[in-house]
């Protein structure tokens, strides 16, 4: 089945320093790829929408120059948070199917806490 | 936009008995119907999906049902062991993306 690999799962950094985030699909191509927030206890949000070779898609209220957003390859997005403060700590999900599935696989999540 | 509404949103039962989530949609071309099991600290997993041209769809343990008319679909997950403690999510589409039910917390008691 597809394998949607997430990387690093757990990263603690300082306020104000930037942090990158990298999901990759392993044995399927992705064109499209997605990028959530998850809060405790509550359900996914998406942030943004990442496409290949173009500019990714945010959803309404997401600070783009904040969650900046790279789709370089049909197997690599990145998600870069940038000065981040103690507000930005959360479970940061991606997620990606085959082109015309909707069959999404989520990657392991990233928890990112900033100190 | 598509609007998922799951219910109820905590669920306890004892190990071996049935749990049964719900959930509504509110776009009728919706066509494709998928479950999310999430256990602490890890991403969401495919559990089991279902598409609009077939009414129920079973994978041992787990099952999920479609009613079009209603606009409504269930995970029934039978039998149920520790393991099975997590949350649930069901999603349907919403254009391209995915829309999300707000989640079940499934305990199941030993």
């Amino acid at each position: 089945g597809a394998v949607v690999s997430q990387h690093p799962s757990r990263v603690i950094c300082k306020s104000g320093t930037s942090v990158k985030i990298e999901c990759r699909s392993l044995d399927f191509q992705a064109t499209t790829m997605f990028w959530y927030r998850q809060f405790p206890k509550k359900s996914l949000m998406l942030m943004a929408t990442s496409n290949e070779g173009s500019k990714a898609t945010y959803e309404q209220g997401v600070e783009k120059d904040k969650f900046l957003i790279n789709h370089a390859s049909l197997t690599l997005s990145t998600l870069t948070v940038t000065s981040a403060h103690p507000e930005d700590s959360s479970f940061y999900i991606c997620s990606a199917a085959p082109s015309g599935s909707y069959g999404y696989t989520f990657g392991s999540g990233t928890r990112l806490t900033v100190v | 936009g598509e609007n998922v509404e799951q219910h109820p949103s905590t669920l306890s039962v004892q190990e071996g008995d049935s749990a049964v989530i719900k959930c509504t949609y509110s776009d009728s071309a919706s066509n494709y119907f998928p479950w999310y099991k999430q256990e602490l600290g890890k991403g969401p997993q495919l559990i089991i999906d279902i598409r609009s041209n077939v009414g129920e769809k079973k994978d041992q343990r787990i099952a999920v049902t479609l009613n079009k008319t209603a606009k409504h679909f269930s995970l029934h997950i039978t039998e149920t062991q520790p393991e099975d403690s997590a949350v649930y999510f069901c999603a349907a589409p919403n254009d391209y993306k995915l829309s999300f039910g707000a989640g079940t917390t499934v305990t199941v008691r030993a």
